[in-house]
């Protein structure tokens, strides 16, 4: 079964709006990683969040993990329509990703 | 350096027939992972090599069978295929075992007909 699992499964904006996106995982875990994948091709590693690290910050991302709740979520800000694809979740050291966020970025 | 490179990248085959991808990862790295992506069930887990030893697997059928060389490269196979077999077939790479972003090819899309 996965590991990660991300809500909700497909999320539609307008250009410049905020996209928040949340994952959900079962076991403990030494870092969690966000990743993106442009349609039918492989994934990108956006960002990685290490266990004792609460939020972090990447250009438009930004990420926040709740150990104490096994989620974390991913926020983009000020979207584009580039941003449109779909996201993925996952514990470094098992990644069973879920079925991901798709995230639709209007212009 | 050069990324991850799966081979071919897209392939044709009978039902019935058996296939063998190819997985070569980032120098250095020797961990690889295997998932199949359809449009329906999205994106699972098939199974992961680390340095020769498959340490995680999946839930597919026994049909689903993978291996990892000394070079760390691995390879999947699918024996007797089945139409619902048609899918994206993806591999990444990791430096080690944990806490190291994964590298991703950019896949095999197989069709069986």
């Amino acid at each position: 079964s996965q590991q990660g699992e991300e809500d909700p499964q497909a999320l539609s904006i307008q250009e410049g709006e905020n996209a928040t996106m949340n994952c959900s995982y079962k076991t403990s875990i030494n870092n969690l990683q966000w990743y993106r994948q442009n349609s039918g091709r492989g994934l990108v590693h956006l960002i990685l969040i290490r266990s004792n690290e609460r939020e972090k910050h990447s250009g438009r991302l930004r990420v926040t993990l709740d150990t104490s709740k096994k989620s974390s979520s991913l926020l983009i800000t000020a979207s584009r329509a580039a941003d449109t694809a779909s996201y993925f979740c996952g514990p470094s050291n098992d990644m069973r990703f879920g079925a991901g966020t798709r995230l639709t970025v209007k212009p | 350096k050069a990324g991850v490179t799966q081979t071919p990248r897209y392939l044709i085959k009978t039902r019935g027939q058996q296939v063998t991808l190819s997985c070569s990862p980032i120098s250095g790295h020797r961990s690889v992972s295997w998932y199949q992506q359809t449009p329906g069930q999205g994106l699972q887990f098939l199974f992961e090599y680390f340095s020769e030893t498959q340490r995680n697997k999946g839930n597919f059928p026994g049909r689903f069978s993978g291996r990892q060389f000394s070079n760390s490269r691995s390879e999947m196979n699918v024996s007797t295929l089945e139409l619902g077999d048609s899918a994206l077939y993806l591999c990444a790479s990791t430096r080690d075992a944990m806490n190291t972003e994964a590298f991703f090819g950019q896949g095999t899309r197989l069709t069986v007909v």
